[in-house]
């Protein structure tokens, strides 16, 4: 079965500090691609990245950057100097099939502190 | 530009009654799926729609949950004789196109929906 896991529970930072989150999943799939979505306190799902399994060369956009290894199924993603309006809960999901229906980890939750 | 919305926003239901929540997708946006989430959990898949054809309903969790999108815009997930463990937030997301989930899902608010 399809799975993701997110070890981390819970983080917490101080506000500038970089962090990262661990994700690590399984998939029957060949091909697939790997989203980070965040959640914040009002409960709306945001899309943050994406990234295909064919091309594991990693990226940096903004304050984010991801760290993706098919060998060890992990894809991990970094904020960089953290801000309080990062706190949220943080999903990684993979895409799944021919719908591309996400399946979701439990989420890590990270709060920022000033 | 609006996005995904969603009505009601929370809804509070009699154990037994039926209910009835809405997802407006973002304007042409050819997939749509419905998610379940409980308290503290990740959303889990329960159907996906490719237009107005309903491809995957693997994820409903009994048939009291029942899911329709007939003109390929507006989708309704309809629960039947409403149980406590139905309690959750039911969130709805939209994408532009199909595929191995090539193209990034953009999500509702949710309904939180409680049984009592």
């Amino acid at each position: 079965a399809q799975k993701v896991t997110q070890a981390q529970t819970e983080i917490s930072v101080v506000e500038k500090e970089d962090v990262t989150l661990d994700c690590v999943y399984e998939t029957r799939d060949t091909t697939y691609y790997l989203f980070w979505y965040k959640q914040p306190p009002s409960g709306e799902l945001v899309f943050l990245i994406r990234r295909n399994s064919f091309d594991e060369q990693n990226e940096i956009s903004g304050r984010y950057s991801w760290n993706f290894q098919k060998s060890t199924s992990s894809f991990n993603f970094t904020i960089t100097a953290s801000q309080v309006v990062d706190s949220a809960v943080y999903f990684c999901a993979p895409g799944s099939g021919n719908t591309g229906k996400l399946i979701f980890g439990q989420g890590t939750t990270l709060q920022v502190k000033p | 530009g609006a996005g995904v919305s969603q009505s009601p926003r929370y809804k509070v239901a009699k154990r037994g009654q039926d209910v009835a929540l809405r997802c407006d997708p973002i304007s042409g946006h050819v997939s749509l799926f419905w998610y379940q989430q409980a308290l503290g959990q990740g959303p889990e898949f329960l159907t996906y729609f490719q237009n107005e054809a309903q491809l995957d309903k693997s994820g409903l969790p009994s048939d009291r949950f029942f899911a329709e999108r007939p003109e390929g815009s507006v989708s309704t997930l309809k629960i039947q004789r409403t149980q406590q463990e139905d309690s959750a937030v039911y969130l709805c997301a939209s994408s532009r196109g199909t595929g191995q989930g090539y193209y990034e899902q953009y999500f509702g608010p949710g309904t939180r929906l409680t049984v009592t």
